[in-house]
């Protein structure tokens, strides 16, 4: 099976922290992707990376900047945490050109105070 | 820019069967996929359709028609673990590296009650 394993199920961070959120996925994946899921705005793509040191920003970027310096490892950063940015963030990875297909992490639900 | 109407709630009994539509507009179109996440778990995939037609699996079916930028997914013999929510995806536009990604809906609540 697919494993997605996330650093932390839970974080709570103050304003104006630095935040370092791990993704790993064990399948040998091309494909990583970070989302934000917030109540009534489903899943948001913040950024995804397609090879080692490839990135693309998604539709929300802003605030948020990501790492992979290793194929089975994507980062994301929060460089100053904004209350704004209080949300569940889930990681995703998929095989190939194959997108539609994606297999998720349980998710980092992050609090900024 | 890309949009998807789903409801964000439906009701049903056990046994029974629902049907979760999903409506698009997409700049581009390459297949639309279902993922079912139960509360405080992570989502995962369900179906994929990317030419008009029904895609069944087990106690679930998925519809899409291209013409009319519209799908569903028909849950069968519904069964109270079948609580959950659960979102289209279009996998739609094509990135400036000539990756595409998905976009989702907002996710539709199924409330199964005995």
């Amino acid at each position: 099976d697919v494993k997605v394993t996330q650093s932390s199920r839970y974080l709570v961070k103050r304003t104006g922290e630095k935040v370092f959120l791990e993704c790993v996925q064990d399948m040998d994946h091309e494909n990583m992707f970070w989302y934000r899921q917030d109540p009534g705005l489903g899943l948001r793509l913040i950024y995804f990376s397609y090879d080692v040191k490839m990135k693309e920003k998604g539709d929300i970027p802003e605030g948020y900047s990501v790492s992979r310096e290793k194929k089975e490892r994507f980062s994301l950063i929060l460089e100053s945490t904004s209350t704004n940015q209080t949300s569940m963030y889930l990681c995703a990875s998929s095989p190939g050109r194959i997108y539609n297909e994606q297999f998720f992490g349980p998710g980092t639900r992050l609090t900024v105070l | 820019g890309q949009s998807l109407e789903q409801p964000s709630e439906v009701t049903a009994v056990e046994g029974a069967i629902v049907q979760i539509n999903c409506t698009y507009q997409t700049s581009g179109f390459y297949g639309l996929s279902w993922y079912q996440q139960h509360d405080g778990g992570a989502p995962t995939f369900l179906s994929y359709n990317a030419l008009d037609g029904l895609e069944e699996t087990g106690r679930f079916s998925s519809f899409l028609s291209r013409s009319d930028s519209y799908g569903y997914l028909l849950l069968q013999e519904l069964q109270m673990k079948d609580s959950a929510s659960y979102f289209c995806a279009v996998r739609d536009k094509s990135t400036e590296s000539g990756y595409s990604t998905l976009t989702f809906g907002k996710g539709t609540m199924l409330l199964v009650s005995p």
